[in-house]
């Protein structure tokens, strides 16, 4: 699976915009961007996924460069709740063969503060 | 919303004993994985499950370790003879189709700790 980079860590205020960036320079074209986080004491959360459109749901949006070497999550208005490992994996998508198991990254801890 | 549940939530055991971590996928989920992670470091990929048979595995699933689906409701973990590097949080996580962008669900984990 193609890598993916991270900052190690980011701060929020509560109830701004928070834009986490990954790169992913290697991705090849049949990668879909997934987006997971990691809330204190629990497991890992689905966010967000895509391909190569911007992708908007209850949780987050997703922007994906045109060129697809990038893309980042965007959390609208972070709340405390929201203070998390936020993890960007790149999977390919098939059927067979592998069977999807996931493969983390270090993720950006994101703080947010009150 | 349906979840993924694990039991027990923290697990203490003795060295060389075994150990059997508990999940309940969501109902109509097919594929099954588990999930490891050693206190500060990065969730791992242990096993995946479809079909009642190992998918794929991980080079830490060796011959100590074994996943069974006794019925049509629980996945379980075994590890037959633990180890003090054994200690960490597993998780159990369950996707519903074979299509690989649907998401994994996970459970909030059974933290298992080797005496």
């Amino acid at each position: 699976d193609a890598k993916t980079t991270q900052p190690n860590s980011m701060e929020s205020n509560e109830e701004e915009p928070v834009h986490l960036p990954c790169n992913h320079s290697t991705i090849s074209g049949t990668d879909y961007i997934h987006w997971y986080r990691q809330l204190p004491s629990q497991g890992p959360e689905y966010v967000i996924h895509g391909l190569t459109s911007n992708v908007n749901n209850r949780m987050a949006s997703l922007a994906i460069a045109e060129d697809r070497k990038s893309s980042t999550l965007i959390l609208h208005r972070a709340t405390l709740r929201d203070a998390a490992v936020y993890y960007c994996i790149l999977r390919d998508v098939g059927y067979g063969g592998s069977q999807g198991n996931l493969i983390f990254g270090k993720g950006t801890k994101l703080s947010v503060k009150p | 919303e349906p979840e993924v549940t694990q039991t027990p939530s923290h697990q203490v055991t003795q060295m060389g004993q075994e150990v059997i971590l508990r999940c309940v996928p969501i109902s109509n989920h097919l594929y099954f994985y588990w999930y490891r992670q050693i206190l500060g470091q990065k969730v791992e990929f242990l096993v995946s499950f479809y079909n009642n048979e190992i998918s794929e595995k991980s080079e830490i699933f060796d011959d100590q370790f074994s996943v069974e689906r006794p019925d049509g409701s629980n996945f379980t973990l075994k590890i037959r003879s633990t180890k003090l590097e054994d200690s960490a949080m597993y998780f159990c996580a369950s996707r519903w189709d074979r299509v690989l962008t649907q998401p994994q669900h996970f459970g909030d984990g059974t933290r298992l700790s080797i005496l």
